[in-house]
């Protein structure tokens, strides 16, 4: 089954204790991207990746690290996490970003609490 | 950056109404996305819809790239279709978000 895939789906921490969201799809699409949804914001990009080895920054992405080593993956670090960082996280990927067909198919969200 | 902004924010109807959902965009977009999320909190995709008119089932969906905005109508509603729906504007490689419309469908 084409997927993205969220690990953990549930994370309860403390702050400055270092920890790393996980993001794996299947489906060989080039592009994958982190979101955050708060509360009567939306959901905003935190940083997007087009290609292996290939990042950029979202609107959003003070106090959080990514990596695109492999195709498939595209891990979230939160280096040192803290309470303004408790929110629900999405990963989502595409075939293509820009104007391609970068039809977005996501992740089911993490929930991640930083007390 | 391209502000999106979505209305009515919040919305109740009565099962089998219609409804209509608006999207705004403020400068041009490589495309546009409608979603659904569920009271579980997936996002369900309902359309790509750069431009022009798509329709599935009891939904449907307008985009008018040149005036900058998009429509998703729902027709019939059940209390299936609550949740909250987002539409998501990509500019570059950059997807910007609605707030949403929080849809509550009575039975």
């Amino acid at each position: 089954e084409a997927q993205v895939t969220q690990n953990p789906r549930y994370l309860i921490t403390v702050t400055g204790k270092k920890l790393t969201v996980t993001c794996s799809q299947n489906m060989n699409h080039e592009y994958m991207s982190w979101y955050r949804q708060d509360p009567g914001l939306g959901l905003r990009q935190i940083y997007y990746s087009m290609n292996v080895e290939v990042t950029d920054k979202g609107d959003v992405p003070e106090g959080y690290k990514v990596s695109r080593k492999e195709k498939r993956n595209f891990p979230l670090i939160l280096e040192s996490p803290s309470p303004n960082q408790t929110s629900l996280y999405f990963c989502a990927s595409s075939l293509v970003g820009g104007s391609g067909a970068n039809v977005l198919t996501f992740g089911a969200g993490s929930r991640l609490t930083v007390l | 950056g391209i502000q999106v902004e979505q209305s009515p924010p919040d919305l109740i109807l009565q099962e089998g109404a219609n409804s209509t959902l608006r999207c705004n965009f403020s400068d041009s977009v490589n495309n546009l996305q409608w979603f659904h999320q569920n009271p579980w909190g997936q996002l369900i995709n309902l359309f790509y819809i750069p431009s022009g008119t798509k329709q599935n089932g009891r939904l449907s969906a307008t985009t008018v790239a040149t005036e900058r905005y998009s429509l998703l109508y729902i027709s019939s509603s059940q209390t299936t279709d609550s949740g909250v729906y987002f539409c998501a504007a990509l500019s570059g490689f950059k997807t910007i978000f609605g707030a949403g419309t929080r849809l509550f469908v009575k039975a």
